[in-house]
C-alpha cells in the first residue's frame, strides 16, 4: 500500500524557516517524482513545487510565489523528500502535502495526509 | 500560465442525482486533465486522468469527458459519500494549476 506522511509543520515566525519531510512506503520511491501541494486556510489548491527522480537528473521546479525561498530535495536511501521553507512569509500558511507525481507527468496519483505550517509573530 | 475555471461554485444535489462539474481551460491542453476529490479536513484524492481514465478503485459512477479545454466530471448516480469539494487540474505545462473548485452538497 503506498503511504505518504509528512512531518515537521508547526508555529514559524515569518522570516524563519521551517524544513518538511514526506517520508514514503509501499512503493520504489527512486522510480518517482515527487511533488508539494499547499492549501491555505479555507483556499484551494497551489502547486508548490517537485523534484524529478534521479533518472530524470533529479531537478527541480518550482512556482513563482516561492522560487528563490523554497527547496526540494530527495534522500532515496531513505524515502524522504523535503521542503526547505526559508524566509517564511504569512502567506505561506497552509496545510503542505506531499504526492507521488505519476510517470513524471504532474499528474498526483497519491497524497499525504498532510502537514500545517502556520507563519505568524 | 493556463488559467483553470470551474463551474459551479457550488450545487445542492440529492442522492442518486446526476451531477455535472465543468473545468476550463485559458488555452488547450490536449487531454492532460485530472480530477480530485476532496472531503472536509482530509487530502485530496485522485479520481480521473488524462481526462477520462479512472484511477485505480474509483467507482464506475464517475466519470471524465473532453479535451482541449472543455471538460466535464460527471457523477452518474450521487451518493451519500460524495459529498465533497471536487478539483479540476492540467498538467500539460508548468506551473500545474488547479481550478477553484466545485463543492457538491446535500440539497
Amino acid at each position: 500500500e503506498v503511504q505518504l506522511v509528512e512531518s515537521g509543520g508547526g508555529l514559524v515566525q515569518p522570516g524563519r524557516s521551517l524544513r518538511l519531510s514526506c517520508t514514503a512506503s509501499g512503493f520504489t520511491f527512486g522510480d518517482y517524482a515527487m511533488s508539494w501541494v499547499r492549501q491555505a486556510p479555507g483556499k484551494g489548491l497551489e502547486w508548490v513545487g517537485f523534484i524529478r527522480s534521479k533518472a530524470y537528473g533529479g531537478t527541480t521546479e518550482y512556482a513563482a510565489s516561492v522560487k528563490g525561498r523554497f527547496t526540494i530535495s530527495r534522500d532515496d536511501s531513505k524515502s524522504i523528500a523535503y521542503l526547505q521553507m526559508n524566509s517564511l512569509k504569512t502567506e505561506d500558511t497552509a496545510v503542505y502535502y506531499c504526492t507521488r507525481d505519476y510517470d513524471s507527468s504532474g499528474y498526483y496519483d497519491y497524497w499525504g495526509q498532510g502537514t500545517l505550517v502556520t507563519v505568524s509573530s | 500560465d493556463i488559467q483553470m475555471t470551474q463551474s459551479p461554485s457550488s450545487l445542492s444535489a440529492s442522492v442518486g442525482d446526476r451531477v455535472t462539474i465543468t473545468c476550463r481551460a485559458s488555452q488547450g491542453i490536449s487531454s492532460w486533465l485530472a480530477w480530485y476529490q476532496q472531503k472536509p479536513e482530509k487530502a485530496p484524492k485522485s479520481l480521473i486522468y488524462a481526462a477520462s481514465s479512472l484511477q485505480s478503485g474509483v467507482p464506475s459512477r464517475f466519470s471524465g469527458s473532453g479535451s482541449g479545454t472543455d471538460f466535464t466530471l460527471t457523477i452518474s448516480s450521487l451518493q451519500p459519500e460524495d459529498f465533497a469539494t471536487y478539483y479540476c487540474q492540467q498538467y500539460n505545462s508548468y506551473p500545474p494549476r488547479f481550478g477553484g473548485g466545485t463543492k457538491v452538497e446535500i440539497k
